[in-house]
């Protein structure tokens, strides 16, 4: 059973850049396929998609947010990261790590980690 | 971007009572391979989302038949037949079809 966990800080200052990682468990990154999705859910609202890396290393990111973010992965570890800099109080939210298929379904999600921006 | 619209945005139903949602999309979620990749998720309290349905009205694996999608172009559904206390959540629909991918605004079933 595919298993996906998020980790990284909880609580980022304004302006500072946000980093979280996404442990995956039960398979492997690199089997083809597959993109490795992060998803966010602010407080009480919706979901928005932030972007995605496939096992080939390439990469697609929203254009909302593209400025900002980098998603990379790490096969050593079998893990995939986000980054989004120059965070502000609208990026608060709960992220999501997630895994989608060949045919585009979001097969598997992690639990979330809240990440809060405050000074 | 593809602008997903759920109605209603909030339905009471009765125990062993149908629901149904309606999703629109701003444009055509026909890819150009032929497919719909139109997905269906639900967010139970507290818990992150959860397949349902995948490419239009294909249930996911140990998702109850209780739950079937129907739809095409720019118009979708989801149905419960008999709603159960354990389908009380969020459900939104989903495009993969065009980048960027994106949500409807969930439309929040609950108990009468």
């Amino acid at each position: 059973q595919l298993q996906l966990q998020e980790s990284g800080s909880g609580l980022v200052k304004p302006s500072q850049t946000l980093s979280l990682t996404c442990a995956v468990s039960g398979g492997s990154i690199s089997s083809g396929g597959y993109s490795w999705s992060w998803i966010r859910q602010p407080p009480g609202k919706g979901l928005e998609w932030i972007g995605y890396i496939y096992h080939s290393g390439s990469t697609y990111y929203n254009p909302s947010l593209k400025s900002r973010v980098t998603i990379s992965v790490d096969r050593s570890k079998n893990q995939f990261s986000l980054k989004l800099s120059s965070v502000t109080a609208a990026d608060t939210a709960v992220y999501y790590c997630a895994r989608s298929r060949g045919d585009y379904a979001i097969d598997y999600w992690g639990q979330g980690t809240l990440v809060t921006v405050s000074s | 971007d593809i602008v997903m619209t759920q109605t209603p945005l909030s339905s009471p139903v009765t125990l062993g009572q149908p629901a149904s949602i309606s999703c629109r999309s701003s444009q055509s979620l026909v890819h150009s391979d032929g497919n719909t990749y139109l997905s269906w998720l639900q967010q139970r309290p507290g818990q992150p989302p959860r397949l349902l349905i995948y490419k239009i009205s294909n249930r996911f694996s140990g998702v109850p038949d209780r739950f079937s999608g129907s739809g095409a172009g720019t118009d979708f559904t989801l149905k419960i037949s008999r709603v159960e206390a354990e389908d009380v959540g969020v459900y939104y629909c989903m495009q993969a079809t065009q980048n960027p991918w994106t949500f409807g605004q969930g439309t929040k079933v609950e108990i009468k």
